[in-house]
């Protein structure tokens, strides 16, 4: 079955710790993104790459990093620097043009 | 700048139509997506508009007038499950611009 994971589903760490979300995808896209919701709110961009070795900043990257050393795979890094780390993070793929394919999430809370 | 506007919140009872209006202003537009959304799960891609006009997927239709930069999806006979939120997202360049969503009530 293609498709994407995200683990863990949920996530809790200590303020100053920094975490590691894991994205993975089978289906061969070549973008990748990197999304955060907060409660009541729309999807906000963190990161994105659109090739292997290559991302660019979304609207909100401050406080994290992200690698792209293989097509599969894009995880994201939320570093101690991120003010309010506490919300989902969605993770997604797509081909060039077409829509996004989302993981189920990872629910992180940091206190 | 960018900006994408749909409502809040919006009710509506069982059987009924109903027609989720979003308004967009971004520059290098290349389309129109339209998202479902249950509370707690990922979103799940339901249109894509590129050209001006309707396009009708089942009980689910969605339309987009690109010199407006208005687009709404319009649902029909609603059931219970369509109980959820609704994410238009605007396509520019190369990434999505998401709205903050309608959150949509079905009462039986």
């Amino acid at each position: 079955d293609g498709g994407i994971t995200q683990s863990p589903k949920y996530l809790f760490r200590k303020e100053g710790q920094n975490v590691t979300l894991s994205c993975e995808q089978n289906l061969n896209h070549d973008a990748m993104y990197w999304y955060r919701q907060d409660p009541g709110q729309g999807l906000r961009l963190i990161y994105y790459s659109q090739i292997v070795n290559d991302f660019q900043k979304g609207d909100i990257a401050e406080g994290y990093s992200v690698s792209r050393e293989k097509k599969e795979s894009f995880p994201l890094t939320v570093t101690s620097a991120q003010k309010n780390p506490t919300a989902f993070y969605l993770c997604a793929s797509s081909i060039p043009n077409a829509e996004q394919y989302f993981g189920p999430g990872t629910r992180l809370t940091v206190t | 700048g960018q900006n994408i506007d749909q409502p809040t919140e919006m009710t509506a009872t069982e059987g009924a139509i109903v027609q989720i209006n979003c308004t967009y202003q971004t520059s290098g537009f290349n389309g129109l997506f339209w998202y479902q959304q249950h509370a707690g799960e990922a979103p799940t891609f339901l249109s894509y508009n590129v050209l001006d006009g309707l396009e009708e997927k089942g009980r689910f239709s969605s339309f987009l007038s690109r010199s407006k930069g208005y687009s709404y999806l319009l649902l029909k006979e609603l059931q219970m499950k369509d109980s959820a939120s609704y994410l238009c997202a605007a396509y520019n360049t190369d990434k999505l611009i998401f709205g903050t969503g309608t959150r949509l009530q079905v009462f039986p």
